[in-house]
């Protein structure tokens, strides 16, 4: 099946620095979406990239499609305390009726 | 607020037992997945329901069984419950049956004692 790899596993970072973490994929995607989940939460959805080349911003996070469509990128600007939490990639394939394929996630740990 | 509804947020119960798990969808959307998150673990699909019927399946066991009903509110059915079962289950829904955006519920955190 559809492999995303996800990395760093875990960032701790100091107040104010910028983060990058991105996701690779051996397979092309249509669609890419980054979520945040809180301890407890839900994942909730950050920004949702449809064409390769993308960039989209929301707020302080901007997030990229690929060129070649098999990787995406988030970067976190400014990182506040409240960035903290678990990021996801998502990645979805060509085939409509194919499911989502989640990367395992970013731990984000940020010091005050 | 994602307008996704999961009940019950947490559930303690011990092996063997079975339980129903939740989900209302945000209004109008048609499809609901069921996603699955163990402790530490990324989110592994179970399957997906689009108005009523069954559209997709993932890693899902056979002791696990899920329905979409008429109003579109879904449950997961979880039996003979073991302790490798305890973990986060979610709930997502989207307008449409193909692969998008999805909106998720805050959880239903099992813990099989």
């Amino acid at each position: 099946g559809q492999q995303l790899n996800q990395s760093p596993q875990s960032m701790f970072i100091q107040e104010g620095e910028d983060v990058s973490m991105n996701c690779t994929s051996s397979s092309i995607f249509n669609t890419w979406l980054w979520y945040k989940q809180d301890p407890g939460e839900g994942p909730v959805l950050l920004i949702a990239l449809y064409k390769a080349g993308e960039l989209t911003s929301n707020g302080r996070l901007t997030a990229q499609f690929g060129i070649t469509r098999k990787d995406s990128f988030l970067n976190i600007s400014a990182s506040i305390p409240s960035d903290v939490g678990i990021y996801f990639c998502a990645g979805g394939p060509n085939n409509a009726g194919n499911m989502l394929t989640f990367g395992g996630g970013t731990r984000l740990m940020v010091k005050p | 607020d994602s307008g996704v509804t999961q009940t019950p947020k947490h559930l303690i119960t011990a092996t063997g037992q079975r339980v129903t798990l939740r989900c209302s969808p945000r209004s109008g959307d048609l499809s609901v997945y069921w996603y699955q998150q163990s402790l530490d673990q990324g989110l592994q699909f179970l399957i997906q329901y689009y108005n009523g019927e069954e559209r997709a399946k993932g890693n899902i066991l056979e002791r696990f069984s899920a329905q979409q009903f008429p109003d579109l509110h879904s449950e997961l059915n979880l039996s003979s419950l073991e302790l490798g079962d305890s973990a986060l289950y979610f709930c997502a829904s989207r307008i449409g049956w193909a692969t998008g955006e999805l909106f998720f519920g805050e959880g239903s955190r099992l813990t099989v004692l």
